[in-house]
């Protein structure tokens, strides 16, 4: 199985809004809703920010959304802040019954 | 409060077993729907997923590495093992273990990882 696609890296600037992108196939992300996203600060361990394509873990702020449509899901981050700056993977269940992360991708907030 | 400490050798020579243990407190994986998995992530780079065991004894691996993962549970101790043959220096990186949940497919929480260097 190969990895998930997702942007290198994004930015944006505190207060504004930005989307990363994570694609798969029909046989990763298309086909199930087990779509994760997770936060990854340098030197710490991953931290689950998103569950079944759009669902929020109790703590997580609400400026964090998830989609999807068809073999793409999205993160958004709403209202940016210095603290969102981290790495962000995607990750989904696959035909296989195993699992599959993105390539990961590094978020700049200016 | 669910919690988990990865444990095991910080250096391995090429060619050795790599044996990993997920210790954990807060929940038994022997109540329906519990599943504990390991990932790994080399330096810099992006997290890898390796295997998963759940409540029931269903074991599931990374195809690229099926062949060289075994994973099993002591429910009696809290524990998840994972064994990793002819361990080769691409292997290098941190390996983290974390909870999971049958039917969400979420890994959440994880473990602070454990970073397994391999080196003649």
């Amino acid at each position: 199985q190969s990895a998930l696609t997702q942007p290198a890296s994004v930015s944006g600037s505190p207060g504004q809004s930005i989307t990363i992108s994570c694609t798969g196939t029909s046989s990763d992300v298309g086909g199930y809703n087990y779509v994760s996203w997770y936060q990854q600060h340098p030197g710490k361990a991953p931290k689950l920010m998103i569950y079944v394509v759009n669902n929020r873990p109790s703590g997580i702020s609400n400026r964090f959304s998830g989609s999807k449509s068809g073999n793409t899901a999205s993160l958004t981050i709403a209202g940016l802040q210095a603290e969102d700056e981290a790495d962000y993977y995607c990750s989904s269940y696959t035909t296989s019954r195993t699992w599959v992360f993105g390539g990961g991708t590094k978020l700049t907030v200016l | 409060q669910i919690t988990l400490k990865e444990s095991g050798p910080t250096l391995v020579k090429p060619t050795q077993t790599l044996t990993l243990t997920c210790t954990f407190s807060g929940f038994s994986l022997s109540t329906g729907g519990v599943g504990v998995t390991w990932i790994r992530q080399p330096p810099g780079k992006a997290l890898e997923w390796l295997a998963l065991i759940y409540w029931d004894d269903d074991k599931r691996y990374s195809p690229s590495l099926k062949s060289r993962l075994t994973i099993t549970k002591d429910t009696s101790k809290n524990q998840v093992v994972l064994t990793m043959t002819n361990m080769d220096p691409v292997d290098t990186g941190t390996y983290f273990c974390a909870h999971s949940t049958s039917g969400v497919g979420e890994f959440d929480p994880w473990g602070q990882g454990t970073l397994v260097t391999v080196s003649s």
